[in-house]
């Protein structure tokens, strides 16, 4: 059972905070992925990853980027918060041209 | 520009009955299309997929139909069940690309 984990549920910071969302899974895919949910504009892809150290901007890049030195952890850093980055992120995890598996999604309020 | 798209926000169905959710998109290089199925505060679970090479693919209650002429896809659910509502997502990609989601249709089924 594919199990991917996020580091938290719910977050609060302050603008221009740098913040740190962790994605972790334990099935050895090679692709990673953080989107943004908002409503009525669906899933959006800010950045992925096929493989350690190696990543790709999505279609919403601005104001982030990602870390990715183990397979199995993917981290998206906010460099300086701003509130309208307040959003739900959420995590998946793949392998090669195959579904994708969701984390539980962390809630990110930015004040 | 949205790619895959949603065009119904939200839609009640009465439970036992068919609920039916569409999907459009403009790409017609998209080969490999899929259903997400998200409740509040989770991230979204994979419900059901579909390759171009295929009109249909029916997994117990649910079903999904590609007109891949008419670039549209359906998903539908019977009989409908009160764990049913929820948030659905269709997903488009081509082989070896990343998912491109549409903005999601709420679905809620009225006991």
């Amino acid at each position: 059972d594919v199990k991917v984990t996020q580091s938290s549920r719910y977050l609060v910071k302050r603008t221009g905070e740098k913040v740190f969302l962790e994605c972790v899974q334990d099935m050895d895919h090679e692709n990673m992925f953080w989107y943004r949910q908002d409503p009525g504009l669906g899933l959006r892809l800010i950045y992925f990853s096929y493989d350690v150290k190696m990543k790709e901007k999505g279609d919403i890049p601005e104001g982030y980027s990602v870390s990715r030195e183990k397979k199995e952890r993917f981290s998206l850093i906010l460099e300086s918060a701003s509130t309208n980055q307040t959003s739900m992120y959420l995590c998946a995890s793949s392998l090669i041209s195959d579904t994708q598996y969701f984390g539980p999604g962390t809630r990110l309020t930015v004040l | 520009d949205q790619q895959v798209k949603q065009n119904s926000p939200s839609l009640s169905v009465q439970e036992g009955r068919i609920s039916i959710l569409n999907c459009d998109y403009t790409n017609s290089m998209f080969d490999y299309f899929l259903w997400y199925k998200k409740y509040p505060a989770e991230g979204p679970t994979f419900l059901i997929s579909i390759s171009s090479i295929k009109d249909k693919n029916e997994d117990g209650r649910f079903t999904v139909f590609l007109n891949k002429s008419a670039k549209h896809l359906s998903l539908h659910i019977v009989p409908s069940q009160p764990g049913d509502s929820a948030v659905y997502f269709c997903a488009a990609s081509q082989i070896n690309e990343k998912l491109t989601f549409g903005t999601g249709t709420r679905l809620t089924i009225i006991p």
